[in-house]
């Protein structure tokens, strides 16, 4: 079973660049099986999805972040990693990694593994 | 941009009782409609996936159905470990999640 587990700064100054890396276990990125995303939560509110990446290094952003987010992987250390530049208090929230799945070509898809989830805070 | 409502937003209920969630998306998205269950401080958990199908390990008393824009996810004997908040997600175009709807304790 793949296991997930993010890391990285819990506290992050305004206008910097929020970077969390996401480590997996039990699977191989390269395997191909899975696209690997971040997804957010609000402290007390929903979820938002930000991006995906696939192990060849194709990308999809969420249109409403898309201007400020890297998603990026690292075979070698089955590491996939976030970027997120001038963040904001609007910007504090859990940050997830996820597995997402492509069932077949009818283009089904969900988020069946995740992290435990980081806190990050965006504060002076 | 598709646009995902939840209702009730909470709900109470008891243990044994049946419950069901209703997901609307702002268009029709076929089934690409997914079920999360997630407790207080613990990542979202896959229930049910392509609007009716249960994901492994998930008890039966999970299911889910609709197709287009309506969808509902039934628990047809609320357990004790059921009580969390439910988010419905659609995969049809940018993934986006419903706003939760969370089953506490009559």
């Amino acid at each position: 079973q793949v296991q997930l587990q993010e890391s990285g700064p819990g506290l992050v100054k305004p206008s910097q660049t929020l970077s969390l890396t996401c480590t997996v276990s039990g699977g191989s990125i390269s395997s191909g099986g899975y696209y690997w995303s971040w997804i957010r939560q609000h402290p007390g509110k929903g979820l938002e999805w930000i991006g995906y990446i696939y192990y060849s290094g194709s990308t999809y952003y969420n249109p409403s972040l898309k201007s400020r987010v890297t998603i990026s992987v690292d075979t070698s250390k089955n590491q996939f990693s976030l970027k997120l530049s001038s963040v904001t208090a609007a910007d504090t929230a859990v940050y997830y990694c996820a597995t997402t799945n492509y069932y077949d070509s009818s283009g089904y898809s969900s988020f069946d593994y995740w992290g435990q989830g980081t806190l990050v805070t965006v504060s002076s | 941009d598709i646009q995902m409502t939840q209702s009730p937003s909470s709900l109470s209920a008891s243990v044994g009782d049946r419950v069901t969630i209703t997901c609307r998306a702002s268009q029709s998205i076929s089934s690409y409609l997914n079920w999360y269950q997630q407790k207080p401080g613990k990542a979202p958990k896959l229930l049910i996936y392509a609007a009716s199908s249960l994901q492994s390990g998930v008890p039966s008393r999970f299911s889910g159905s609709g197709s287009g824009t309506d969808f509902t996810l039934t628990i047809s004997s609320l357990q004790p470990e059921d009580f969390a908040t439910y988010y419905c997600q659609q995969s049809y175009s940018t993934p986006r999640f419903g706003p939760g709807t969370k089953v506490d304790i009559k």
